[in-house]
């Protein structure tokens, strides 16, 4: 099955540098990839997301970029503010339904003042 | 906008009870998920349902079981309560045809004693 890795863990930004989280995958099948933020006490929002003929995306402060051949795929967060503050996952999965949805182990993003 | 409702919000129990967690799905979806996330962890899905019936099982014990019923609103069964399912659980619902977007609730803490 899919193996999602995440990194890092835990990444404290001063407010207004960016902030990347960067995640790989396993499974060549894999072509849909999205990112979700979790804050404290919620479930986990759809932010973004990018599938495997797209190399990047953009919305506003954010992007996510990817790289096929490499397995991997990364979250860039801009200008950050301290609303950003969150546990941020990405996920891989084959397509076609969400069963086959596999999620990172997290990142929790510190935004300091 | 309508979003995934979940209730409970907060439920406690004791060892060997059981616990009924119920989520209606945002309207004109059809597709519901159940994940389970444990403090700290990334959410691990449980079971999904497409159009009433079973689309796919994760790592749920044989304790648990869920359903869907015809107004798409989904219930999760869980007996014989463990300490070990303290836990946040979420539903998820995405609409129709089958696609990978999930938009989660905001969970049920669960906590047994």
């Amino acid at each position: 099955g899919e193996n999602v890795e995440q990194h890092p863990s835990t990444l404290s930004v001063q407010e207004g540098d960016s902030a990347v989280i960067k995640c790989t995958y396993s499974d060549s099948a894999s072509n849909y990839f999205p990112w979700y933020k979790q804050e404290l006490g919620k479930g986990p929002q759809l932010i973004i997301d990018i599938r495997s003929n797209v190399g990047e995306k953009k919305d506003q402060r954010i992007a996510v970029t990817l790289n096929k051949t490499a397995k991997h795929f990364s979250l860039h967060i801009t200008e950050t503010q301290p609303e950003d503050s969150a546990v941020y996952f990405c996920a891989a999965s084959p397509g076609g339904g969400a069963d086959g949805l596999t999620f990172g182990k997290g990142t929790h993003l510190i935004i300091q003042p | 906008a309508a979003g995934v409702i979940q209730s409970p919000r907060h439920l406690i129990k004791e060892k060997r009870e059981t616990a009924t967690l119920k989520c209606y799905p945002i309207p004109r979806h059809d597709t519901v998920y159940w994940y389970q996330q444990g403090p700290g962890q990334d959410p691990q899905f449980l079971i999904s349902f497409y159009e009433k019936m079973q689309s796919d099982k994760g790592s749920i014990p044989d304790r648990f079981s869920a359903q869907q019923f015809s107004d798409y609103h989904s219930e999760l069964n869980m007996s014989s309560l463990e300490l070990g399912d303290s836990a946040l659980y979420f539903c998820a619902s995405s609409p129709s045809p089958p696609n990978e977007k999930l938009f989660f609730g905001s969970g049920t803490q669960l906590s047994v004693l």
